[in-house]
């Protein structure tokens, strides 16, 4: 079945630390990727998206992405994180040839200390 | 557009009652996906719509859970009757899928509780 994997359940960081959030999914063919982030209490809301082209993708409040085809992978970074990226991120692929199914990995919580 | 909407942002209903969650996808999105979100199981995929046609069910967790799409602008979803274990956040997204390719926008959930 056609899926996607984070790698981390909870992650714990000091202030300015930099931070990888890797992401997998299963073989499906062309892919649209998305990372969402979910700050406490409130909805998902877009990071950023890779549907073709660079893959190095630039989102917002400094955080990237970087499509490796060969492995599947589409992992989250940022150099240097604030107090304030503390939420759950969510990595979730659109497999363009299953229905245009919209799946999300199990997330991961970041913690980032003061 | 007001993104979209989903109604009400809370509900607290006793056991045994029906709940029927709303939702209004942004206008023009041919794509409406439901999921509810859970400590426990993170976030599921319930069920999905295209042009108000359900595409796939299969994450509906029971016959207890039922789901409509009568319009392109409405969406509802129906736990007939409710349990406890049906406590959670459900929420709502929808995208447009044409030449361009976007990305799903979500409501704000409903938080339901069960008691």
């Amino acid at each position: 079945a056609q899926s996607v994997s984070q790698h981390n359940h909870h992650v714990i960081l000091s202030e300015a630390a930099s931070l990888e959030l890797g992401c997998n999914y299963s073989y499906g063919g062309t892919v649209n990727l998305f990372w969402y982030v979910q700050y406490p209490g409130q909805h998902l809301q877009l990071l950023l998206k890779y549907f073709s082209g660079d893959p190095l993708v630039k989102g917002i409040k400094g955080f990237e992405a970087e499509f490796i085809k060969s492995k599947f992978s589409f992992n989250l970074r940022k150099p240097s994180v604030q107090w304030s990226d503390t939420a759950e991120y969510f990595c979730a692929v659109i497999y363009l040839s299953n229905d245009y199914k919209l799946s999300f990995g199990a997330g991961t919580t970041v913690t980032v200390r003061a | 557009d007001a993104g979209v909407i989903q109604s009400p942002r809370h509900e607290v209903t006793e056991m045994g009652q029906e709940v029927t969650l709303r939702c209004k996808p942004i206008s023009g999105h041919d794509y409406l996906f439901w999921y509810r979100q859970t400590m426990m199981r993170g976030l599921e995929l319930l069920i999905y719509f295209n042009n108000n046609v359900p595409i796939d069910d299969s994450g509906m967790p029971e016959d207890r859970f039922s789901a409509k799409m009568p319009n392109a602008s409405f969406s509802t979803l129906k736990i007939q009757p409710s349990e406890p274990r049906d406590s959670a956040v459900y929420f709502c997204a929808s995208r447009i899928q044409g030449l361009v390719n976007t990305e799903a926008f979500f409501g704000q959930g409903t938080r339901l509780t069960v008691v």
